[in-house]
């Protein structure tokens, strides 16, 4: 089973700046299977980048996702309001397809 | 627009099971992973397990194999997904999730509202 380990656990800053999200696997994510998604309370998960690297439809252009094998990368390049949440990466390489702990983006 | 809706709120007993429906509209159903995703309060996403319903056999994640039963009624677009044997630490928002593309479970794209299931004495 791979293991996703997010990092920072939570994510202090404030509106403007850049956030940078870190997924990294216990082994090699084949194909660059690798997903963020972003949850807000009471809400279902919402898909963001897939591929590692690939913006899902309406997605705002300011998430941007990086990496490959072990190491990957979400980047928020100027927070919005709206863009404070908690953020998953999951491997959909290997089943189970594991997802990471999450990082609690939060406003400073 | 593809939907998933999801059956509504349960509460079970210990040892007892749960049966949450996920119905699909507006795609294609046959040909697309709808997976079962889970979050206890206040904890992370879960997979439990998922299945293509045109290749029949669910796939599932270890941790739930033997007491999680993923199924598919092409006939009506609803996957179903059973756990038995439940336990206090199976309380959580139950999700199902269609895949983004066809025929693997790929990431997921369009996800349902999710159900609460309570397991309680």
């Amino acid at each position: 089973e791979i293991v996703l380990t997010q990092s920072p656990g939570t994510l202090s800053l404030s509106p403007g700046e850049r956030a940078t999200l870190s997924c990294r696997a216990s082994q090699s994510v084949s194909s660059s299977y690798l997903a963020w998604y972003q949850q807000k309370p009471g809400q279902a998960p919402r898909l963001l980048i897939y591929g590692a690297s690939s913006r899902a439809t309406g997605i705002p252009d300011r998430f941007s996702g990086s990496g490959s094998g072990t190491d990957f990368t979400l980047t928020i390049s100027r927070l919005e309001p709206e863009d404070f949440a908690v953020y998953y990466c999951q491997q959909y390489g290997s089943s189970p397809y594991t997802f990471g702990q999450g990082t609690n983006l939060e406003i400073k | 627009q593809v939907q998933l809706v999801q059956s509504g709120a349960e509460v079970k007993k210990p040892g007892s099971s749960v049966k949450v429906s996920c119905k699909a509209s507006g795609g294609t159903f046959r040909t697309y992973a709808i997976n079962w995703v889970r979050q206890a309060p206040g904890q992370g996403l879960e997979w439990m397990g998922g299945s293509i319903p045109m290749f029949g056999p669910a796939n599932y994640a270890p941790k739930f194999q033997g007491r999680v039963t993923i199924t598919a009624d092409e006939s009506t677009s609803t996957a179903y997904m059973e756990l038995t044997s439940l336990r206090s630490e199976d309380t959580a928002v139950y999700y199902c999730a269609r895949a983004g593309e066809t025929f693997y479970y790929y990431y997921m794209d369009v996800w349902g509202k999710g159900t609460t299931v309570t397991v309680s004495s």
